[in-house]
């Protein structure tokens, strides 16, 4: 069956640490990935995409790196902040879904100064 | 503007009622987009509209009846919803849903309770 799987825990980190979020796909051929922020009661905002032929792509503090073989993606906050508190969350888009972007149940950062 | 805005923030309806979400954005984005949300949950994709024409239905109930007045406006129509259609209701917009390159901006959504 197809799924999306990110930390299944919240992660707790201290602040000026790194952040490392993991999301692993099974069973699907994403074309695309994207990251988005989501706060308590809002609606998720867009962060970084990265493409299926690309490794790494980086935006200020923020690092996303896939591996097609290992099926996942990595996302890195580096000097994080208690404001990067926030639920985060992995989204595949993949041709055969239609256009559908598919969005995993997100992990949440916890930031403490 | 790259804003997505949504009305009502909030919405409390009985299960007899009839209510009307709505959403605009003024991006020239041509894919719109309903999402419904539960606690801890992920975004689960409703419906898209693509150049005002509706290309995906993702099986949901007829309860639920969206409307695509013109390339800015969204709607959707609430009839005889039940207590567990209560969640935060999401609108989104990107430029083109079959280019999965296109991020989607997001509104900050309704949160809608049944009673």
């Amino acid at each position: 069956s197809q799924k999306i799987e990110q930390n299944s825990e919240a992660l707790n980190i201290q602040e000026g640490k790194t952040a490392t979020l993991t999301c692993n796909y099974t069973n699907y051929s994403p074309a695309y990935l994207q990251w988005y922020r989501q706060d308590p009661g809002r609606g998720p905002v867009f962060l970084l995409l990265i493409r299926e032929n690309e490794k790494e792509k980086r935006k200020e503090r923020l690092k996303v790196t896939f591996d097609t073989t290992l099926k996942q993606s990595l996302f890195h906050i580096t000097a994080s902040q208690p404001a990067d508190s926030a639920t985060y969350l992995c989204a595949l888009w993949t041709y055969n879904q239609g256009g559908k972007l598919i969005f995993g149940q997100g992990t949440e950062l916890s930031v403490k100064p | 503007d790259t804003e997505v805005t949504q009305t009502p923030k909030h919405l409390v309806m009985g299960m007899t009622n009839k209510k009307s979400l709505k959403c605009e954005q003024h991006m020239g984005h041509r894919a719109m987009y309903w999402y419904k949300q539960k606690a801890k949950k992920p975004p689960e994709l409703m419906f898209v509209y693509s150049y005002e024409k509706l290309s995906i239905n993702e099986s949901v109930p007829s309860r639920f009846s969206p409307e695509c007045p013109n390339s800015s406006l969204l709607n959707l129509h609430l009839h005889a919803l039940q207590p567990e259609d209560s969640a935060l209701y999401l609108c989104a917009s990107s430029q083109d849903y079959r280019q999965g390159q296109d991020e989607q901006y997001f509104g900050p959504g309704t949160r809608l309770t049944v009673t």
